[in-house]
């Protein structure tokens, strides 16, 4: 079925910057598209970046568009986040999730979520 | 953009009982709808996809229904296991919007 590991979560001042990691395993992982979603403390889950399998095409919330970056490194097995500008309302769990097709397009289900890693933007 | 409404926010069950959850679509997303369960500190775990499909491993007490719309999920008997928050998810196009939750609680 597959495993996703999230790292690279923590304290960041506003304004500072942050990359987060989502190493990917037991699954072909360049088959896939890749999602970030995120979930504010005490609130509901927010769609925030979609990278497609073959990584041409990407989408963001207009929350994070500008300010987000993400990225896949095949090789690895590695899906990114890269993320500055952060404000104070970036603060969230941040998922990384596999959708359930393999077929390079990203609209489709979530099947597998990962463990999450915790993105806190205070000064 | 298109925007999802759960409906209700909390609903109180007793075991054994069965549950109706409710989910609107502010405009069609044809039958692209999943279902997601998540339990306090855990990720979301997939329920159902493509509004009435069951994921591996998920009983039999959960169904979906729908189209366009309007979504249902129904747990038939809900069991102590079952108590968590539940989201309606639309994969029809970006940003895949979720609903805001229907929590499942103890009556």
């Amino acid at each position: 079925e597959g495993q996703l590991v999230e790292s690279g979560g923590g304290l960041v001042q506003p304004g500072g910057s942050l990359t987060l990691s989502c190493s990917a395993s037991e699954f072909r992982f360049s088959a896939y598209a890749m999602h970030w979603v995120r979930q504010a403390p005490g609130k509901g889950l927010e769609s925030v970046s979609a990278i497609c399998g073959d990584g041409d095409c990407t989408n963001y919330a207009d929350s994070v568009k500008g300010r987000f970056t993400i990225s896949r490194d095949d090789s690895k097995n590695t899906l990114y986040l890269q993320m500055s500008s952060l404000r104070a309302d970036d603060t969230a769990v941040y998922y990384c999730v596999k959708v359930g097709v393999k077929l390079p397009a990203w609209n489709w289900y979530f099947d597998l979520w990962g463990r999450g890693t915790l993105v806190t933007v205070s000064s | 953009e298109i925007v999802m409404t759960q409906s209700p926010a909390t609903l109180s069950v007793s075991p054994g009982e069965r549950a109706t959850l409710s989910c609107r679509a502010s405009q069609s997303v044809s039958s692209n709808l999943a279902w997601f369960q998540q339990k306090p500190g855990q990720a979301p775990r997939l329920l159902i996809y493509d509004t009435y499909t069951r994921a591996t491993g998920i009983p039999a007490r959960f169904s979906g229904s729908g189209s366009g719309t309007e979504f249902t999920l129904t747990i038939s008997s809900l069991q102590s296991e079952d108590f968590a928050v539940y989201y309606c998810q639309q994969y029809y196009n970006w940003p895949q919007a979720f609903g805001q939750g229907t929590k499942v609680e103890i009556q």
